[in-house]
């Protein structure tokens, strides 16, 4: 019953590394996610991907990067880290979007310093 | 575009006492409408859903009813509990987007 499984939980980073969350969901959902949750605010879409194949910006893609090689698998690449990108980051997943229900992964909590 | 408001938090309230969290939305199509929950530490969870107007979906005590007459999905639920304490998003789905819009979230507090 895994879901969406993201890695790693936690992480801390310098400034300048680079790093890739990994995602992957065993729900054969068409459509996935990344979001972002800064402290105390809502969510921010990052990237989403609408099949294998298939990415596109949200609202903040600035410092990632997305690729969608498997239905299963959406990884998000930080390059070049910031302290801006200190969040707690979520993969998502879906059927698709017409009205289906988005699940959720426990999130990643990274910390740039 | 589509987009979700929601009461600003946070809600701090007793133990069984009612709870009404407020959402309102904009759409241009026919939207279905979502309650999440986040506990902390944790990632979102389903709530409850409606998918239609009129519709009301509950769950765990929880009710939300879908009024397209005044664009609304607000949250009530009639006793809190302590382990209600969490953060609520309310978020709408539709075909014309290709991800779900979420509210700012609301964070509610219940006290012993």
């Amino acid at each position: 019953n895994a879901g969406v499984t993201q890695t790693p939980k936690f992480r801390i980073l310098k400034i300048g590394q680079s790093m890739t969350l990994q995602c992957t969901q065993d729900m054969n959902h068409n459509y996935m996610y990344w979001y972002r949750q800064d402290p105390g605010m809502g969510l921010k879409l990052i990237y989403y991907s609408v099949g294998a194949g298939i990415t596109d910006k949200g609202e903040v893609p600035n410092g990632y990067n997305v690729s969608r090689s498997t239905t299963e698998d959406f990884p998000l690449r930080l390059e070049l880290a910031a302290p801006s990108q200190t969040s707690v980051y979520f993969c998502a997943s879906s059927l698709d979007s017409s009205g289906n229900t988005i699940y959720f992964g426990e999130g990643s909590w990274l910390t740039v310093v | 575009g589509d987009s979700v408001t929601q009461m600003e938090g946070p809600v701090t309230l007793s133990e069984e006492a009612f709870l009404t969290i407020n959402c309102t939305y904009t759409a241009t199509g026919y939207p279905s409408l979502f309650w999440y929950v986040q506990y902390p530490g944790e990632g979102l969870q389903l709530l409850l859903k409606a998918t239609k107007a009129d519709d009301k979906g509950s769950n765990k005590g929880f009710e939300a009813t879908y009024r397209k007459e005044t664009t609304s999905f607000h949250l009530e639920k009639g006793s809190v509990q302590v382990s209600d304490s969490a953060v609520y998003f309310c978020a709408l789905s539709d075909y014309n987007n290709n991800d779900m819009r979420f509210g700012a979230g609301t964070r509610l507090t219940v006290k012993p």
